[in-house]
């Protein structure tokens, strides 16, 4: 079974730290996406990464994925009340197929 | 509005009572797939697929069936549920394209007593 690492579990920062998450595997991805879900929603995406050493920001957030497609990250600097959530990556296991991993989550708090 | 509707959004049932939980998108996609989410264990496929009659196994298919007889809907049949079933559910499409970017539901929350 594949399996997708995310780290930190739970992060509680102040407003205006930097931070990163992880998200490691064993297994090669053919892409990798990040997503946030809120309470009571389901998640919405951030963004998808494809190319090993691929790096895509949006906004304060820093996506990387790993040379190997093996791993991925996601900083955001200067973190805002706004960006708490739970964050998630999932990864498409094999090209051809819609097969997907879900790492599970990173539980973000930002505190003003 | 492009969106992916689920119904029902909360539903309590008893052991071995029959249900489905239906899912729909307005987007056109040729791909859907069913998640359940679970403190701790972060969201798992359960089944996907690929065009209408194409469907496939994810990571826990067991208890679980799924018919797509039209691109638009993709219903989640329990046969026969347990309380290892209470979950919260989530149903999404995709294009496809750019790498099968995925658009979910609002989720269904199931208990099984």
């Amino acid at each position: 079974t594949q399996l997708l690492e995310q780290s930190p579990q739970f992060l509680s920062i102040q407003e205006g730290e930097n931070l990163t998450v992880y998200c490691n595997s064993s297994s090669v991805f053919s892409s990798l996406q990040w997503y946030r879900q809120e309470p009571g929603e389901g998640p919405v995406l951030l963004v998808t990464v494809v190319t090993g050493g691929e790096v895509k920001k949006l906004k304060r957030l820093t996506f990387q994925f790993g040379d190997a497609r093996k791993d991925s990250s996601l900083h955001i600097t200067a973190a805002q009340p706004g960006d708490t959530g739970l964050y998630l990556c999932a990864g498409h296991t094999t090209s051809g197929t819609y097969k997907y991993i879900f790492g599970t989550g990173t539980r973000l708090k930002v505190l003003a | 509005e492009a969106q992916v509707t689920q119904n029902p959004r909360y539903l309590i049932t008893v052991t071995g009572k029959k249900l489905t939980v239906t899912c729909s998108q307005n987007m056109n996609h040729e791909y859907m797939s069913w998640y359940r989410q679970d403190p701790g264990l972060g969201l798992r496929q359960i089944y996907y697929s690929m065009n209408v009659e194409v469907t496939d196994k994810g990571d826990v298919p067991e208890g679980y069936k799924v018919s797509r007889k039209e691109k638009r809907n993709f219903p989640l049949i329990l046969e026969s549920p347990s309380p290892n079933q209470t979950s919260l559910y989530f149903c999404a499409s995709s294009s496809g394209a750019i790498s099968y970017e995925q658009y979910f539901g609002p989720g269904t929350r199931l208990t099984v007593t």
